[in-house]
């Protein structure tokens, strides 16, 4: 089964600064899709950013952007300008054209104002 | 446009019991799936459909039955509840199970069930 690893549990940002986190997967897929979901206290999932497997391109929505390296299938989410809003528990996900999402176990964001 | 609907959002069991989580989606997707949310362990899959009358199990599956009668709904039942179901449960769908239509999953709000 094609697994996902994020090696951070939790990671600390000051406000206004910028934040990396780290994503890998394996799988011996070609065609298949990376996500960003955020998690806030409220508990709702929300999708952050995506990236298809076959784009070169990174995908960047507002303040995040990827860092998308197929070859060494790593997918990590930059976060600029840092917010208080942005605190919340972050899951990397992967998913192929013939399979079901599989999750990362999550890096908990802290913003510090 | 209501997107995923859980309900309950909370509930707590006496080991033993047994409950059914609802969960229905008004967007006509094919694909539902159920996960379960554990401290350090992300989301796994527990149950998933690719359209009414079609169900198969993910990672998780025992101590869970699901079944699809209609493509809106997809209840998730605990048939004897055990301490080691205290999680948070998710719904989610997608408009398909296979190509540029299954990319995206939406969520529901989430069901918090404690069994003690």
């Amino acid at each position: 089964a094609q697994t996902v690893t994020q090696s951070q549990p939790e990671m600390s940002v000051q406000e206004a600064e910028t934040v990396t986190l780290s994503c890998t997967y394996d799988t011996s897929e070609s065609d298949y899709y990376l996500f960003w979901y955020k998690q806030p206290p409220s508990r709702q999932m929300i999708l952050v950013i995506r990236q298809e497997a076959y784009k070169q391109q990174n995908a960047t929505e507002n303040r995040f952007s990827v860092n998308f390296q197929k070859a060494a299938k790593s997918f990590s989410l930059k976060i600029s300008d840092s917010q208080l809003g942005d605190a919340a528990m972050y899951f990397c996900a992967y998913r192929s054209v013939r399979e079901d999402m599989r999750f990362g176990a999550g890096t908990r964001l802290t913003v510090k104002p | 446009n209501a997107g995923v609907t859980q309900t309950p959002k909370f509930q707590v069991l006496k080991t033993g019991q047994s409950m059914t989580l609802q969960c229905a989606q008004d967007m006509n997707h094919e694909y539902m799936s159920w996960y379960r949310q554990d401290p350090g362990m992300g989301l796994r899959l527990i149950h998933y459909s690719v359209g009414a009358g079609i169900t198969d199990q993910g990672e998780v599956p025992n101590g869970y039955n699901v079944s699809r009668s209609t493509t809106e709904d997809f209840p998730l039942r605990l048939l004897s509840a055990a301490p080691s179901q205290t999680s948070v449960y998710f719904c989610a769908s997608s408009y398909s199970f296979v190509g540029t239509g299954a990319n995206v999953l939406t969520f529901g709000a989430g069901s918090r069930l404690t069994v003690l």
